[in-house]
């Protein structure tokens, strides 16, 4: 299974676009790429998922690089409901598992 | 988009006891399930994959006769922590696999088991 590095934390501002971006060196062909987002004392919630370029959805864009080696979550405007903690993650298609690392704390400051 | 729900949303139980928490995908089948647990301010931890009509596949470390893992139908897992004990107190987590070009996860709310 492919490990994942994000920052610990971040902090950032109302209003402002916030980039968490995730390494992922060993990613495999078949692999793709998904952020999820955890408030406390709730389950995590599917943000995006991309395998190459760009995605867009309505809450975020995910740019993924030609060689797919990392990956970065943009979040436009965000507000303090932003406030949470991100984990990007790594899984085959079909594959059985997905393996969490400490994900990305991130803090909205007024 | 796809719904997992769990219950109870959270549990007090006295030590010796067993609790059992109930994983349901709402609209859409799940061949395959997954249970986390998370303690406070930690990533979750993978316990157990759970297969529909077969036997749970376990991470090294789970005591597989602690935590029973039943998958009988294609939107119910079930997880029962036996002899629960203050230790087993954490955030139990379930997600399921949807079917789909990209298979996604899709995760439950959480139970919160509290063990006295």
């Amino acid at each position: 299974l492919a490990k994942t590095t994000q920052p610990i934390s971040m902090d950032s501002y109302e209003g402002q676009e916030v980039n968490i971006t995730c390494s992922h060196n060993n990613i495999a062909t078949n692999d793709y790429i998904t952020w999820y987002q955890q408030f406390p004392s709730q389950g995590p919630r599917f943000i995006i998922q991309g395998y190459k370029t760009k995605v867009t959805n309505e809450v975020a864009s995910l740019f993924i690089p030609a060689d797919r080696k990392s990956s970065t979550l943009s979040l436009p405007r965000v507000s303090l409901s932003d406030t949470a903690v991100y984990y990007c993650l790594v899984d085959k298609n079909r594959d059985d598992k997905i393996i969490f690392g400490k994900g990305t704390r991130l803090h909205i400051l007024p | 988009g796809a719904v997992v729900s769990q219950h109870p949303s959270r549990v007090i139980c006295k030590s010796g006891t067993s609790v059992k928490i109930e994983c349901r995908s709402l609209d859409f089948q799940a061949t395959t399930m997954f249970w986390y647990r998370q303690f406070p301010k930690q990533s979750l931890m993978l316990m157990a994959t759970s297969n529909e009509g077969s036997k749970a596949t376990y991470e090294q470390g789970v005591e597989k006769d602690k935590f029973l893992i039943n998958h009988a139908s294609l939107t119910l897992s079930t997880l029962t922590v036996t002899s629960a004990h203050p230790e087993d107190s954490s955030f139990y987590i379930c997600s399921a696999l949807g079917v789909g070009i990209a298979d996604t996860q899709y995760f439950g709310p959480g139970t919160r088991l509290t063990v006295l």
